[in-house]
């Protein structure tokens, strides 16, 4: 299967902790993109890449997280300094280019600070 | 700034009847409107959209969607709900640089 993978699936910390989630994108695709789910809510867009580019970040992307996609493949987002209100699912999706095209999810990183 | 509203928070329906999730949006411009499911402890998986062109779109296990411009909508469909089909539904719209924003999301309940 070529989806978008993610890594890893769940991690528990202690608040204060430093945690770093992987994103692997389809092959094809140039476009990223960050979204944070919590519970009973729609996911959240967080930041968005464009090859290695971080074209756009929310507000709610404070200065604790910080995402890089250095060779325009695979993507990382740290957290620094975890707080308990950072617990939450993290959802990687990717596009392509072109047009409105579809973004295909992983199966997310489920984070619960502690 | 673009939005979508789902205004159920379940839906029930038994087996083998019609389903329908509702969504209404807002947007300024033309809208580009998703639809995603998410099981259990799982990523969205993608159902259908509207970009253009025909106002019915089908997608993905059986579902279609109506987009109707004078009523702001773009309601789920589908002609003969499954148990499998009970999971977690969500509207999104695109908003801009292509992010996606989503609705709170309707949990539908198919029972045997």
């Amino acid at each position: 299967d070529t989806g978008v993978s993610q890594d890893p699936r769940h991690k528990i910390t202690k608040r204060g902790q430093n945690v770093t989630f992987r994103c692997d994108p389809i092959s094809e695709h140039n476009r990223l993109y960050w979204y944070r789910q919590t519970l009973g809510q729609g996911p959240e867009f967080l930041t968005y890449f464009q090859n290695e580019a971080q074209l756009e970040k929310s507000r709610l992307l404070s200065d604790r997280f910080s995402a890089e996609r250095p060779k325009g493949s695979f993507s990382t987002l740290e957290i620094q300094r975890t707080e308990q209100g950072d617990s939450a699912m993290y959802l990687c999706a990717s596009s392509m280019i072109f047009g409105q095209e579809t973004q295909y999810f992983g199966p997310g990183t489920r984070l619960l600070v502690l | 700034a673009q939005s979508v509203a789902q205004p159920e928070d379940q839906v029930n329906v038994a087996e083998g009847n019609p389903l329908t999730v509702k969504c209404t949006y807002s947007v300024s411009g033309n809208p580009y409107l998703f639809w995603y499911v998410q099981y259990p402890n799982r990523g969205l998986q993608f159902l259908l959209k509207y970009i253009t062109g025909d106002n019915l779109v089908k997608g993905s296990y059986g579902f279609e969607a109506e987009f109707n411009k004078s009523q702001t909508s773009f309601h789920l469909k589908k002609p003969s709900a499954l148990v499998s089909d009970s999971a977690l539904y969500f509207c999104a719209v695109r908003g801009g640089f292509q992010k996606l924003v989503f609705g709170t999301g309707t949990r539908l309940l198919v029972s045997p």
